[in-house]
């Protein structure tokens, strides 16, 4: 069955940038779109289509997106952006995935 | 304000059955497919279905079909996933979420959740 691979972890000190990867043979083909996950809350949308913010997110979350991997950006990162971060996109049939998850720890 | 409210959940036996339910507002229901995504306790997102925005497709993650079936009623603007035949490793937390399209397979984004209703299996 088709995956999404994202790192389990990334640590980052506030005001420094955060990097999550998140890599899938289909993501040349398909958009991937990134959640945010606290603890005890439900997921939020941060990131659609690729490279896309919805209105209510903070500018300093951006994605991108180069071949096989797409990546999610929070830059000057703030004590309030710890959280589990999920990527998701289709596979080749057009079938939602998620990928495995990436806990944000500010240092 | 666009608001998904899930119930439903609660204790099911192995082998029973739970219906949940997700009432939407804010937002023209019948506009937009919908999709329920489960949460197993420590772990990580995982879609179990879609139905597009006039119930006419629906779509299963491999390991509930035919134990499970999603629908809507776009007169009460309610979404609703039927469970049979429960599993322990049904267990979970199961979100209602908003798609941000409405016909075709399950590639858009989910731009609304409610805050989950909790299931769990167990004898």
């Amino acid at each position: 069955s088709y995956e999404l691979t994202q790192p389990p972890s990334v640590s980052v000190s506030p005001g420094q940038t955060a990097r999550i990867t998140c890599s899938g043979d289909a993501l040349p083909k398909q958009y991937a779109y990134w959640y945010q996950q606290k603890p005890g809350q439900a997921p939020v949308l941060v990131i659609f289509e690729d490279s896309e913010r919805p209105s209510e997110i903070p500018e300093r979350f951006s994605g991108s997106s180069s071949g096989t991997t797409v990546t999610l950006t929070i830059s000057g990162v703030q004590a309030e952006d710890e959280a589990d971060y999920y990527c998701q996109s289709a596979d080749s049939s057009g079938i939602y995935v998620f990928g495995s998850g990436t806990k944000v720890t500010v240092l | 304000e666009v608001q998904l409210l899930e119930s439903g959940g609660g204790l099911g036996q192995p082998g029973g059955s739970l219906r949940l339910s997700c009432a939407a507002s804010g937002f023209p229901f019948s506009t937009y497919a919908m999709t329920w995504v489960r949460q197993a306790p420590g772990k990580g997102l995982e879609w179990v279905s879609t139905i597009t925005n006039i119930g006419d497709s629906t779509y299963y993650t491999d390991s509930v079909k035919g134990r499970f079936t999603i629908s809507r009623d776009n007169s009460k603007n309610t979404l609703s996933l039927q469970m049979s035949s429960l599993r322990a490793e049904d267990t979970a937390v199961y979100y209602c979420a908003k798609g941000n399209y409405g016909s075709g397979s399950p590639t858009g984004a989910m731009d609304v959740w409610g805050q989950g209703t909790t299931v769990t299996v167990s004898s």
